[in-house]
């Protein structure tokens, strides 16, 4: 089944304790993306990845990492977590270039991270 | 970063009601998309506009791309409760290009009573 897949679900931590959100999709997506969702702001981009070893900021990079080593897998990393990264954090890809037309973004199932 | 204008920010309404929802921007997209998020979820794309004036309808779902470019809409006829959940839309402003950058709206809660 082509999906989307994101760990853990849930993930209580303590502030200043490094964590990672692990993402993995089977689809052969070129495009992957990190997003975090919070009440009344919708969501909003942290980073992007257009292939391997080629990652980029989006709207709220601040506080995060991400690697692209290889294609399937594009972790989140957060080195000092604060209070503030207290969110949804939801990882998606897609087709990249001339085959993103008709390809639209596919999500995983979230991460809910509470930071204390 | 840039934030599409999503309306109504939330609605309650009946089982068997029609409901509408808009998106603006001040900006051209080439491309929108309504995702629906259900509880616990990741968003799944709903439909998927090209074309300006394009009206597309998926079930009891129909959207239409603005003829400016700038705005959106949804329409659910008949709503279930199984209707629930956070509706976005998205645009996108290259298509078949460099990037899939996605810009979000704010999201519609709908909840149906039964």
């Amino acid at each position: 089944e082509a999906q989307v897949t994101q760990n853990p679900r849930y993930l209580i931590t303590v502030t200043g304790k490094k964590l990672t959100v692990t993402c993995s999709q089977n689809m052969n997506h070129e495009y992957m993306s990190w997003y975090r969702q919070d009440p009344g702001l919708g969501l909003r981009q942290i980073y992007y990845s257009m292939n391997v070893e080629v990652t980029d900021k989006g709207d709220v990079p601040e506080g995060y990492k991400v690697s692209r080593k290889e294609k399937r897998n594009f972790p989140l990393i957060l080195e000092s977590p604060s209070p503030n990264q207290t969110s949804l954090y939801f990882c998606a890809s897609s087709f990249q270039g001339v085959r993103s037309y008709n390809s639209p973004l596919h999500f995983g199932n979230g991460t809910r991270l509470t930071v204390t | 970063g840039q934030q599409l204008n999503q309306s109504p920010q939330s609605m309650f309404i009946q089982e068997g009601e029609d409901v509408s929802m808009n998106c603006t921007s001040s900006s051209i997209f080439n491309t929108w998309l309504w995702y629906k998020q259900d509880p616990g979820e990741g968003p799944v794309l709903l439909i998927a506009l090209y074309k300006a004036g394009e009206l597309t309808s998926n079930g009891r779902l129909t959207a239409q791309f603005g003829i400016t470019r700038k705005d959106s809409f949804l329409n659910i006829s008949a709503s279930i409760p199984s209707d629930v959940g956070i509706y976005f839309c998205a645009g996108q402003k290259n298509y078949g290009g460099a990037t899939n950058k996605l810009i979000f709206g704010t999201g519609t809660l709908l909840a149906v009573q039964p």
